[in-house]
């Protein structure tokens, strides 16, 4: 596509439930990001994929939290038994390679647990 | 663990006003350093900065990086109330590694 695409762009759920999360990266592109942003505050690392090395999930705050990615294309970030705290914007981003940090965002997928 | 530090966190300035931003990092390994600009909610690539010293520029935004320091500098000439968004600066450390982004810089400009 022509940009990087996720989806729900909202979601509101009940703590407790589980949640999937997906992000649609920009074709061809071989490196794709997930953070999680919470109101007033910056980007906050969580996994990170770079073709088929093993992923960068140094980031993931639980193990709650966990992300799959299918060869280049779609990833899905799964939690797990929602808490409260876990309400956020979480963005996704690809980019072409990963030797420049110049990165494409999708809009964000709004997360409320209530 | 690696900071990436910004200044200040929020900032209210009038139209026409100059603004620096400041960004700082504590990483010994260093590839690049990077700005973005987040208005709503998708972040836009602003400049990426690998050498001491030169200046990029894009209209009224130019940008400096000083290695030997460790700091970045973003400045806006001329503010406008579209320049009023939250200013990321991200670093790299090598090819193939995450993109670390610090808190940001809340930018307002009022006419």
């Amino acid at each position: 596509g022509a940009g990087v695409s996720q989806s729900p762009s909202n979601k509101v759920t009940e703590k407790g439930k589980d949640v999937e999360l997906r992000c649609d990266p920009i074709s061809g592109h071989t490196a794709l990001y997930w953070y999680r942003q919470r109101l007033g505050q910056g980007l906050e690392f969580l996994i990170y994929f770079q073709g088929n090395s093993a992923p960068d999930k140094s980031g993931l705050p639980s193990d709650r939290f966990s992300a799959e990615r299918t060869g280049e294309s779609v990833s899905t970030l799964t939690i797990q038994r929602t808490q409260q705290e876990d309400s956020a914007v979480y963005l996704c981003a690809s980019s072409l390679v990963s030797t420049t940090g110049e990165l494409f965002f999708g809009e964000g997928s709004r997360l409320t647990v209530l | 663990e690696d900071k990436v530090v910004q200044s200040p966190l929020s900032l209210v300035v009038h139209e026409g006003d100059t603004v620096t931003l400041n960004c700082s990092y504590e990483v010994t390994n260093f590839r690049s350093l990077l700005w973005y600009k987040q208005e709503k909610k998708a972040p836009t690539f602003l400049f990426m900065l690998t050498s001491s010293g030169i200046e990029k520029k894009s209209g009224r935004l130019s940008s400096i990086l000083d290695k030997k320091e460790l700091f970045s500098i973003l400045n806006i000439t001329a503010t406008q109330t579209g320049d009023s968004a939250i200013y990321l600066c991200a670093r790299l450390r090598t090819s193939y590694d995450k993109v670390i982004f610090g808190p940001g810089t809340s930018l307002s400009v009022i006419p």
